[in-house]
């Protein structure tokens, strides 16, 4: 069974542009999670989808948004890129999320210059 | 305040040795724990995941132990090798008032494996 594929691995933005990250779960998994990721931070939770809803929100800003359509591929938006959203941006799936295992994918490297 | 704080922040050991990584939490209520092995580029792995009335659990060289009353847990590794060189991250996972569960996220520790 293929794994949690995200696209795309790397990118590399400036300040001020928008980005769309893209997450395609394992099949017949229904929940998807995002997860940034910095040095400092460690890994901080960003939302849940669950059957194209979403579940549950961490304490990021409105320029974060996501969405996740009826295949249960998610994608994650972030608007008017600042400096700080540099970051390693993790996506993943289990079947149903809470205390489901989750299973990570390799990440998206985003670089705001 | 929901936190999990790992202990240390780094470590390096010598291939073959034996060595422990802590684990503190005051998440609550208490769903489960895990613990996540992540690669340098690479998204976490799972090595266990234990519930509330769990407080031991293994995998391969990985034994990893639950003491709910007092909030600890503790990864144990058991002769390490060189492959063991990752971050080693704690999750705990609460139930969230809406339904569902959210996680919370110790910042790893560092383990580096030297020969």
């Amino acid at each position: 069974k293929a794994g949690v594929t995200q696209t795309p691995r790397y990118l590399i933005k400036t300040r001020g542009q928008q980005v769309t990250l893209s997450c395609s779960p394992i099949s017949g998994h229904r929940s998807v999670s995002w997860y940034q990721q910095t040095p400092g931070q460690g890994l901080q939770f960003l939302f849940e989808y669950f059957s194209e809803t979403q579940r549950n929100k961490g304490n990021f800003p409105g320029r974060f948004s996501g969405r996740q359509f009826s295949n249960s591929r998610s994608e994650m938006n972030v608007s008017t890129l600042e400096l700080g959203d540099s970051a390693l941006y993790l996506c993943a799936s289990s079947l149903e999320g809470g205390g489901y295992e989750q299973y990570f994918g390799p990440g998206t490297r985003l670089t705001v210059t | 305040k929901n936190q999990v704080e790992q202990s240390p922040q780094s470590l390096i050991i010598l291939e073959g040795k034996n060595c422990t990584l802590q684990c503190n939490y005051t998440v609550s209520p208490f769903s489960n724990l895990r613990w996540y092995k992540q690669d340098t580029g690479r998204g976490p792995v799972s090595l266990t995941i234990m519930t509330f009335s769990e407080n031991t659990k293994s995998n391969g060289r990985y034994t990893a132990t639950l003491d709910a009353d007092t909030k600890q847990s503790s990864l144990h590794i058991t002769a390490s090798q060189l492959s063991d060189s990752a971050s080693y991250i704690c999750v705990v996972t609460r139930r969230a008032p809406g339904g569902g569960n959210k996680l919370t996220f110790g910042t790893g520790t560092q383990l580096k494996v030297e020969l």
